[in-house]
Order: structure tokens, then sequence, then C-alpha cells
């Protein structure tokens, strides 16, 4: 069963604008929520994260938006550039459990 | 500091050989996570350790596949006999043992059972 889901496979944005990914997940248990980054041939990367307490998370240009409402979260890079070209994965887990699960990831590419 | 390290990074063998995944964590890392990707099921759970004792292996697909943690420095996971139905990318990941914290993955290892 499918607990989190990335309902767009792909985005393609032009450099300097905003790319916008978005997660939904169906375990109300859920309270930790966390954005990978993956290139070709490397592990996932950690990205940003995001606890239930909060509703937006901030670094550089990357920002994080939950919902708990709809259980919807959402991940703003601004602006997009060449190297943010790569799979975004989605990850969803509950602080008294370490398991997290991933959605199948959207891949994004930043045309110049 | 020394990432995850996953070896070997690329794995081609036949049907029915024994094959062996190894991963060192992130020193001071108490978790340890088996992944594997596909492109039909994504990236999938398949087991993971706390201080070398295993937690959860729902994931784990057939008896064919075990894994072990002997000491925290050192996980295998070990599919015997392989099939090419295994193929795919096995990811290691390691993490604190602290609520909220996130999963560092290794750079996987590529799996090809011919």
């Amino acid at each position: 069963d499918q607990q989190v889901k990335q309902n767009s496979p792909s985005l393609s944005v032009q450099e300097g604008r905003i790319s916008i990914l978005n997660c939904d997940y169906t375990n109300s248990m859920f309270d930790y929520f966390l954005w990978y980054k993956k290139y070709p041939a490397e592990g996932p990367t950690f990205l940003i994260s995001i606890s239930s307490i909060k509703d937006k998370n901030e670094d550089g240009r990357f920002t994080v938006f939950l919902n708990k409402s709809a259980k919807h979260l959402s991940l703003h890079i601004v602006p997009s550039q060449p190297g943010d070209s790569a799979v975004y994965f989605c990850a969803a887990g509950g602080s008294n459990d370490y398991k997290l699960s991933f959605g199948a990831g959207t891949t994004v590419t930043v045309r110049a | 500091d020394a990432g995850v390290i996953q070896s070997p990074r690329h794995e081609v063998t036949e049907m029915g050989q024994e094959v062996t995944l190894r991963c060192k964590p992130i020193s001071g890392h108490d978790y340890l996570f088996w992944y594997r990707q596909t492109m039909m099921r994504g990236l999938e759970l398949l087991i993971y350790f706390n201080n070398n004792v295993p937690i959860d292996d729902s994931g784990m697909p057939e008896d064919r596949f075990s894994a072990k943690m002997p000491n925290a420095s050192f996980s295998t996971l070990k599919i015997q006999p392989s099939e090419p139905r295994d193929s795919a990318v096995y990811f290691c990941a390691s993490s604190l043992r602290i609520s909220n914290q996130p999963q560092h993955f290794g750079d996987g290892t590529r799996l090809s059972i011919l």
C-alpha cells in the first residue's frame, strides 16, 4: 500500500523560475516529513524536513510546506538552477518509529 | 566525515549464485536500514536494525534474503539463491537514535542477476 504518493512523475521548469513538487500521504500517524534529492548513480541525499508541529520550514532556496488537514506537503525551490535537475523523493515517518515510507519520486528538469 | 559506504557498487552474477552486499554505516549511528529500489515498486524498506539487532524484517521478500549486523560498523544483505527478479539497486542507510533525524544513504549496489 502506497502511504506516500507523488502523483507527478516529472516536472520541467525554466532556470530562475519556481519549482513546486507535491506529495500526499494517507497515514495520520506520520508526523515527520522529509525531502530527498537523488542524482543518477548516487544515493538519495537529505534535503529538508518538517515536523508536524510546524507548517513551514525554509532552508535557503528550499521551502517545505505542510498542510496536515489535507495530508499534503509541498517543496518549493526558488529560484530553480540547472544543478537542481534530479529526482526528488518525499518521505514520511512517525516519531516513535524510525522507519520511513517513500513516494515514487518526481524527476525535475531545469531548462537553461 | 565519511558517509555510508556500500560495496560492491556493481554486481553481475548468474541466477542461482549467492550474492552478498556490504554496508558500513556512519560512525555513531544506531540505526541501519536496507532498501531496494526498482522501477515497479520504487524505494522499499527491506529490514532495519537498532544497535545491531533486527527490529523489523517484514519487507524482506522471501527466505532467500537474509541480513546480519555482527557489529556496529558492518552489515550484510545476502541473497541465496539469487534470481533475475532480484535485479535492483540496493541501498543502505543509517541514522541516529534521535527522533526526527534523517536517514543518510550510501550510493547503492546495482545488482544484475542474469
